[in-house]
């Protein structure tokens, strides 16, 4: 079955360092997201992109992050200058077209030390 | 703005006993319902969902209920298994497809 694959699982940055979270969605979705965990709570919308293009962002989604399509499959998070509080586990997620279900990739867990 | 919230936090259940969790949403305009059930260091992992055009949709041992009118959704895991012993989340979406989650509940089945 094919799933939603991210690299790396565990990430350990420096405050200021910049850092790129990759993801591969399923091959035949269209549609990607990029969500957050912080450690204990809830799932939080970041970013929304389709035909290589933002479709939707979170107030969370400030200048400091930015989204990409560098290729045909993989997709990517960057965070240009991390802060402390950006650590949290860094969800991808991706669906096909005309269906509503999102699948989860395992994450990607971010610490800024 | 907390578009959906969740309850209870947590719960212990035997195993084959029945888990609820409860969830309320605020906004009218959300027309798919999720509920994900996500392992330690693991991924959410889509396990059940419901439009509000029915009222109960059952899958196994899940079963999502759905009050439109009163804007609350639930799911039942029925005969709970230890392997069950997880957090769901439940979440909704309107057209923009943009997840709305709730804060999760922690459920741990005893054998």
């Amino acid at each position: 079955e094919p799933e939603v694959t991210q690299t790396p699982s565990h990430q350990v940055t420096q405050m200021g360092q910049e850092v790129i979270l990759r993801c591969v969605p399923i091959s035949n979705h269209l549609y990607f997201y990029w969500y957050r965990q912080i450690l204990g709570q809830k799932v939080e919308f970041l970013v929304s992109f389709y035909n290589n293009e933002i479709s939707e962002k979170s107030e969370i989604f400030d200048d400091q992050f930015s989204v990409e399509r560098p290729d045909g499959s993989n997709f990517t998070l960057k965070i240009r200058s991390t802060k402390l509080e950006d650590s949290a586990m860094y969800f991808c997620a991706s669906r096909r077209t005309g269906v509503s279900e999102q699948y989860f990739g395992p994450g990607t867990r971010l610490t800024v030390t | 703005q907390q578009q959906v919230k969740q309850s209870p936090q947590s719960l212990i259940v035997q195993k084959g006993g029945i888990s609820i969790i409860n969830c309320a949403y605020e906004n009218t305009a959300f027309d798919y319902f999720p509920w994900y059930q996500q392992f330690p260091g693991k991924g959410p992992a889509l396990l059940i969902a419901i439009r509000p055009d029915v009222s109960e949709k059952k899958e196994g041992r899940f079963t999502i209920s759905f009050n439109k009118s009163a804007k609350q959704f639930s799911l039942h895991i029925m005969d709970s298994q230890p392997g069950d012993s997880a957090t769901y989340f439940c979440a909704a979406s309107k057209d923009d497809y943009k997840l709305s989650f709730g804060a999760g509940t922690t459920v741990t089945v005893r054998a």
